[in-house]
């Protein structure tokens, strides 16, 4: 198994423009999250999906988007990027209510 | 969930034994203490989880008071590649609708040869 991937590993972006982070798991995982890590500090939850079809916000939505049409993907979308979004930006998908596994992170800088 | 106290910053001597302490005094009856651990520019790493016994995998042991309300960690022979931010977690088995975890800032473990 891969595991959970994520592309691309960096990216810079200008204030005001828009993209898609990819997550991918191949373990057939029902819960996926996506958080936001900043220097020095936890890592804070985004949006989350507990299934195919099925998203929710968590405590950091504000400015993101997502979807679940496939068990294996949960894309993050990037409406209109802001320097405040400048983070390291990690997915990670469970088996239910067990351990999490995570992706290696997406460094995403906005200037 | 219940909130946990983690030192800042730990040493440890290479082939030595890693003791993690946390402290989770509010920790409710239905809260499990999870253990993650996060090397520099990766994602976390799951290592350890339990409720009132004392647990042990291929990477660590856990060991959780009689009251729960503290833990440690034992990393039993530490190596270089060791060296991370250790996460005391505490949270209700099924997470709550959003199966989310809540990081703190963790203990910066250094291994030193």
């Amino acid at each position: 198994n891969a595991g959970v991937t994520q592309t691309p590993k960096f990216q810079v972006l200008k204030t005001g423009q828009s993209m898609t982070l990819q997550c991918a798991q191949d373990m057939n995982h029902e819960y996926m999250s996506w958080y936001r890590q900043d220097p020095g500090m936890g890592l804070r939850l985004i949006h989350y999906s507990v299934g195919a079809g099925i998203t929710d916000q968590g405590e950091v939505p504000n400015g993101y988007n997502v979807s679940r049409s496939t068990t294996e993907d949960f894309p993050l979308r990037l409406l209109s990027a802001a320097p405040s979004q400048t983070s390291v930006y990690f997915c990670a998908s469970s088996p239910g209510a067990n351990e999490q596994y995570f992706g290696p992170g997406t460094r995403l800088t906005v200037t | 969930d219940a909130k946990t106290t983690q030192p800042t910053s730990m040493d440890c001597a290479e082939g030595r034994a890693a003791n993690l302490p946390c402290n989770h005094s509010t920790i409710s009856g239905n809260e499990y203490v999870y253990w993650y651990r996060q090397i520099h520019s990766q994602g976390p790493q799951y290592i350890i989880h339990g409720l009132k016994n004392n647990e042990t995998n291929e990477m660590a042991s856990l060991i959780i008071t009689e009251d729960r309300k503290s833990s440690t960690l034992i990393l039993p022979h530490a190596t270089l590649r060791d060296t991370a931010v250790y996460y005391c977690i505490v949270r209700d088995r099924y997470g709550g609708a959003t199966n989310k975890l809540i990081f703190g800032t963790g203990t910066l473990l250094a291994v030193q040869p």
